[in-house]
């Protein structure tokens, strides 16, 4: 299947520095990518979609000033958890669509961030 | 809200067959699909229905009925390899998915 490569795997930090997690498309063009984020025993909740060269989409409940999406090229995106907090600290993931590619693995995964917040 | 609901957790045997039922509102669907995920992984691709009726690859099937919102994913020869979380997942416009809190399954020898 497509591969989505996410990173870092995991990160670290103390509260109030940001945070970036880079999200890229290896073999295949990813026109929207979704983000994820995952609490402890939770589900997987959508955060925002995004969209090559246009504005991100966000879920209600998402402040988007704290969560600065950019998706500049076709194959990569960011998602930038800005003067996080602990609460802030969850699982991260990103996911994204190849629309050329005719599977029902309609979305391709990458690996998880887990940020933790000091 | 999306409202999908499956059982949070579930146990079964080494060698037994287990199904994991989801529900889930009907309007704006799109494809219905399944995952595992074991945990600070990412979730594995299991099955995607959007017909009515039962598809089957390998130990793993899954089932699809679309005027009754519901859902189940059968997993047969249960192996001990098979214990992780089961995510069920509604897909609507756009290929966002919504995910149901997900059943965690443990297999016992």
């Amino acid at each position: 299947g497509a591969v989505v490569s996410q990173h870092p795997s995991w990160v670290i930090c103390k509260s109030g520095t940001s945070v970036k997690i880079e999200c890229r498309s290896l073999d295949f063009q990813a026109t929207t990518m979704f983000w994820y984020r995952q609490f402890p025993k939770q589900s997987l909740m959508l955060m925002a979609t995004s969209n090559e060269g246009s504005k991100a989409t966000y879920e209600q409940g998402v402040e988007k000033d704290k969560f600065l999406i950019n998706h500049a090229s076709l194959t990569l995106s960011t998602l930038t958890v800005t003067s996080a907090h602990p609460e802030d600290s969850s699982f991260y993931i990103c996911s994204a669509t190849d629309r050329v590619r005719a599977t029902n693995e309609k979305l391709f995964f990458g690996s998880g961030t887990q940020l933790s917040v000091l | 809200g999306q409202n999908i609901d499956q059982p949070t957790e579930m146990t079964a045997t080494e060698g037994a067959i287990v199904q994991i039922n989801c529900t889930y509102q009907t309007s704006g669907f799109n494809g219905l699909f399944w995952y595992q995920q074991h945990a600070g992984e990412a979730p594995t691709f299991l099955s995607y229905n959007v017909l009515d009726g039962l598809e089957e690859k390998g130990r793993f099937s899954s089932f699809l009925s679309r005027s009754k919102g519901y859902s189940y994913l059968l997993l047969k020869e249960l192996q001990m390899k098979d214990s992780a979380s089961y995510l069920c997942a509604k897909g609507h416009s756009g290929y966002a998915l919504n995910f149901g809190k997900g059943t965690s399954l443990l297999v016992t020898p």
